[in-house]
């Protein structure tokens, strides 16, 4: 069974660095059809693409957040890490974490963690 | 504001047969596979559909894709209480992009 996994719901200052943890089980960050997203979704709004991570270590990030944004993963832990700097109220969001199958779909979700970004 | 142009609401009682309408370019949507998701209120999103008309294993065949141009289109027949929820499209436009979702009331 396929599972991703988010770190602990978090609460972070303004400016400060979000770090966020992605746990995988069930498939290997290594298999060469598979990638993994972050994707966030602020109360009430629509999901916004974040970021992605490829089996062969690519990365691709939303341009509007490529700044503020690093995506990285430990192949031998089975995690998918994602560091957002200097962090706003804005970005107080559900932080979700899913699989890019070789379809190009998004056929695994993880539950989601809350991040809130408040002094 | 997103790429992709989704109704903010759409309605139907059991039984009906509801259209949720996604608005691109050529770009995106023009030239490329549509995905759409469906998200439960306090849920991660489930995938509904890929590759513009392809369900995945579960998904009930009264759930169905297309695409015309650059628009595309989630239809659900036979509508039940239980389709109740937010629906997302989204597709690749040198990166994913999704649509601002549309909430289906079920009347």
């Amino acid at each position: 069974q396929v599972t991703l996994t988010e770190s602990a719901p978090v609460l972070v200052k303004p400016t400060e660095t979000l770090t966020l943890t992605c746990a995988v089980s069930g498939f290997s960050l290594s298999h060469p059809t598979m990638g993994l997203s972050w994707i966030r979704q602020p109360p009430g709004k629509a999901l916004e693409w974040l970021a992605h991570i490829f089996s062969n270590d690519e990365k691709s990030y939303s341009p509007s957040l490529r700044s503020r944004l690093t995506v990285s993963k430990d192949t031998s832990k089975s995690q998918v890490v994602l560091t957002m700097t200097n962090m706003d109220p804005v970005d107080t969001a559900t932080y979700y974490c899913a699989r890019l199958d070789s379809n190009d779909a998004f056929d695994v979700w993880g539950r989601g963690t809350v991040v809130t970004v408040s002094s | 504001q997103s790429v992709l142009t989704q109704p903010p609401s759409a309605s139907g009682t059991p039984g009906q047969r509801v259209t949720i309408s996604c608005s691109g370019g050529s770009s995106n949507i023009g030239s490329n596979y549509v995905y759409w998701y469906q998200q439960f209120p306090g849920a991660a999103p489930k995938l509904l559909i890929y590759k513009t008309d392809q369900r995945p294993s579960g998904v009930p065949d009264r759930f169905s894709g297309s695409k015309s141009g650059t628009s595309a289109s989630l239809a659900i027949s036979g509508l039940r209480s239980e389709d109740e929820a937010d629906y997302y499209c989204a597709t690749w436009d040198d990166r994913v992009v999704f649509g601002g979702g549309t909430k289906l009331t079920v009347l």
